[in-house]
């Protein structure tokens, strides 16, 4: 069965602080999935970003990078000089199929709050 | 500009009443998705559908709960018998297909059974 821990709970911080969020998965598969998802107030979940699992390279996107370490199962999200926009939950997420099937199963999340 | 949207937004029902809701992608799609999330819960996986059948499944996806595409386009999760702790949100996900695709999430609706 896969597991994905988010340890951290809630995090604050003041606009323009770096915050580093933490994933750590579980899974027996070789091949698989990792994603972040960001659910603001509003309520829906918005797609981040997707990582193979035989890709380790880490990605950067703006003032979002991702740090994926197989070697630790862990899959990381920093994000550079916060905003108050950032304030969110976001969800680490792993599949390990492509395709049909690929059921995404979900950390419990971590609550984000930049404060002006 | 969104993949699918979801009606209703909110719903609110008696408990033991029967609801619909709806999944409305905006193109061609080949894998559906049921998603729920407890108020300050996780996101939980409730079924998978593909080509008119189900996939997969959890075990929160009881007998009380069913999925179909009717008309080919919509994509409907059905709850016969509501009780209290189906109040949440229920998300649909859905997969163009192909070994980079994405889930993308719709917009969920809020159920609340009172």
């Amino acid at each position: 069965a896969q597991k994905v821990t988010q340890a951290q709970t809630e995090i604050s911080v003041v606009e323009k602080e770096d915050v580093t969020l933490d994933c750590v998965y579980e899974t027996r598969d070789t091949t698989y999935y990792l994603f972040w998802y960001k659910q603001p107030p509003s309520g829906e979940l918005v797609f981040l970003i997707r990582r193979n699992s035989f890709d380790e390279q880490n990605e950067i996107s703006g003032r979002y990078s991702w740090n994926f370490q197989k070697s630790t199962s862990s899959f990381n999200f920093t994000i550079t000089a916060s905003q108050v926009v950032d304030s969110a939950v976001y969800f680490c997420a792993l599949s390990v199929k492509a395709g049909a099937n690929s059921k995404l199963t979900f950390g419990k999340g971590i609550t984000l709050s930049v404060r002006p | 500009e969104p993949e699918v949207t979801q009606t209703p937004s909110h719903q609110v029902t008696q408990m033991g009443q029967e609801v619909i809701l709806r999944c409305v992608p905006i193109s061609n799609h080949l894998y559906f998705y049921w998603y729920r999330q407890i108020l300050g819960q996780k996101v939980e996986f409730l079924v998978s559908f593909y080509n008119n059948e189900i996939s997969e499944k959890s075990e929160i996806f009881d007998d009380q709960f069913s999925v179909e595409r009717p008309d080919g386009s919509n994509f409907t999760l059905k709850i016969r018998s509501t009780k209290l702790e189906d109040s949440a949100m229920y998300f649909c996900a859905i997969q163009r297909g192909g070994l980079t695709d994405t889930q993308y999430f719709g917009p969920g609706t809020r159920l609340t059974v009172l």
